[in-house]
């Protein structure tokens, strides 16, 4: 039984960064492909980026490109998402999510990170 | 880049009733689509994928299709526990993982 377990929620300056983990426990994180999706407050699902397997490469969404950084340690199957230069609009609900084969169908969820940004 | 429209955004239906929820495509995605469940609190639950095919464990109550750009999924004999938001993501073009706004399902 795969489980996404994320760390506890966070409040920022704006300005600042926050780094979110993910450990995987059920599988290895080497044989999961971690992605981040963010859910403001009362708003939609929106996909942040992932690791691709068949391009073997990190994808980032473009709105995201010069703010994210996702990162991984095999060694203790946890994957982290860095998000700089914080804005009050980057206050939500951070997932990382997997699928369970090679395909962008995501299986399973982490229960979420708040990120609260203010002053 | 794919932009998917979903429709209706919110939608009240009774216990027992017979729902659609529509998802429309910019362009061709090639039945790299997905359907999950949201309900408040709570991460998204996957539901069907490759527009028709239903995930493990999942009621064969929900079900999906599409007719060229237009997915659909359908939900019958609404159950108390349905009550929830439906978002479509494509799969298929870059921004892959693109999702739907959403639609809400009340009672």
């Amino acid at each position: 039984q795969v489980q996404l377990v994320q760390s506890g929620a966070e409040v920022k300056k704006p300005g600042a960064s926050v780094k979110v983990s993910c450990k995987v426990s059920g599988f290895t994180l080497s044989e999961l492909s971690i992605h981040w999706v963010r859910q403001a407050p009362g708003k939609g699902l929106e996909w942040m980026g992932g690791f691709d397997p068949q391009d073997d490469e990190t994808i980032v969404a473009q709105k995201f490109q010069d703010r994210v950084t996702m990162t991984e340690d095999t060694s203790t199957d946890t994957a982290y998402m860095e998000l700089k230069s914080l804005k009050y609009e980057d206050s939500a609900f951070y997932y990382c999510a997997a699928p369970e084969t090679d395909t962008w169908y995501f299986d399973y969820w982490g229960q979420g990170t708040l990120l609260t940004v203010s002053s | 880049d794919i932009r998917l429209t979903q429709s209706p955004s919110f939608l009240s239906a009774s216990v027992g009733d017979r729902v659609t929820i529509t998802c429309r495509a910019s362009q061709d995605v090639n039945s790299y689509l997905a359907w999950y469940q949201q309900k408040p609190g709570k991460a998204p639950k996957l539901l069907i994928y490759a527009a028709s095919t239903l995930q493990s464990g999942v009621p064969s109550r929900f079900s999906g299709s599409e007719s060229g750009t237009d997915f659909t999924l359908t939900i019958s004999n609404l159950q108390p526990e349905d009550f929830a938001t439906y978002y479509c993501q494509q799969v298929d073009s870059f921004p892959r993982g693109t999702f739907g706004q959403g639609t809400r399902l009340e009672i």
